[in-house]
């Protein structure tokens, strides 16, 4: 099956820092997405995201397809911003599960 | 807006127990996923029903099994728990109008914390 891989696996960091989270993925996707775990094990939406650019507030991601990647971007970061972000992807379209990857776990220290 | 429901929140059960999970989509969503994610792991891909019809199957034991209803409702029923069943279980729905244009994002819910002693 598909391999997702993401870096770095913990980031720490100062509130108001940015930061650039990687997942990279072995075979051609037509579905990925962006999600953040809260401490409270929610798994909230960022970006549905199987190509090209989106941003929303301070967030943005982008896909390469061609080159089997994806970045999100997080801006002024919030102690809010805390958790662990998965990125996830589907390979064969209708209603094939997603594989995730093992996730960043992100530290907002205050 | 309407969000995946998905009940019970929290559950305690003893090994060798059954236990009965349950899921309702957003509604017109067509699709329902189940997804195990054990103590610090990633979620895992369980099982998927499309239009009340199994459609694809991840790593989910013989001793689970699940269903889609008329009402497009779902249910993971599961037997003989042991301790290692002990996890987050979440249900995702997808489907609506966005099928049409190729969008097939799927939607969690708040999951079910299965505890087994």
């Amino acid at each position: 099956g598909i391999q997702v891989e993401q870096s770095p696996p913990d980031l720490i960091l100062q509130e108001g820092a940015n930061s650039t989270l990687r997942c990279n993925f072995s075979d051609s996707v037509n579905n990925l997405q962006w999600f953040h775990q809260n401490p409270w094990g929610q798994l909230i939406n960022l970006f549905y995201i199987p190509s090209g650019t989106k941003q929303n507030g301070r967030l943005s991601a982008t896909t390469v397809a061609t080159e089997r990647y994806s970045l999100l971007y997080i801006s002024s970061s919030q102690t809010t911003d805390s958790g662990v972000y998965f990125c996830a992807v589907g390979t064969r379209g209708g209603a094939d599960g997603l594989t995730f990857g093992k996730g960043t776990h992100l530290i907002i220290q205050p | 807006a309407a969000g995946v429901i998905q009940s019970p929140r929290h559950l305690i059960k003893e090994k060798r127990e059954t236990a009965t999970l349950k899921c309702y989509p957003i509604p017109r969503h067509d699709t329902v996923y189940w997804y195990q994610q054990g103590p610090g792991q990633d979620p895992q891909f369980l099982i998927s029903f499309y239009e009340k019809m199994q459609s694809d199957k991840g790593s989910i034991p013989d001793r689970f099994s699940a269903q889609q209803f008329s009402d497009y409702h779902s249910e993971l029923n599961m037997s003989s728990l042991e301790l290692g069943d002990s996890a987050l279980y979440f249900c995702a729905s997808s489907g609506g109008p966005g099928v049409l244009s190729g969008d097939t994002e799927a939607f969690f819910g708040q999951g079910t914390r299965l505890t087994v002693v």
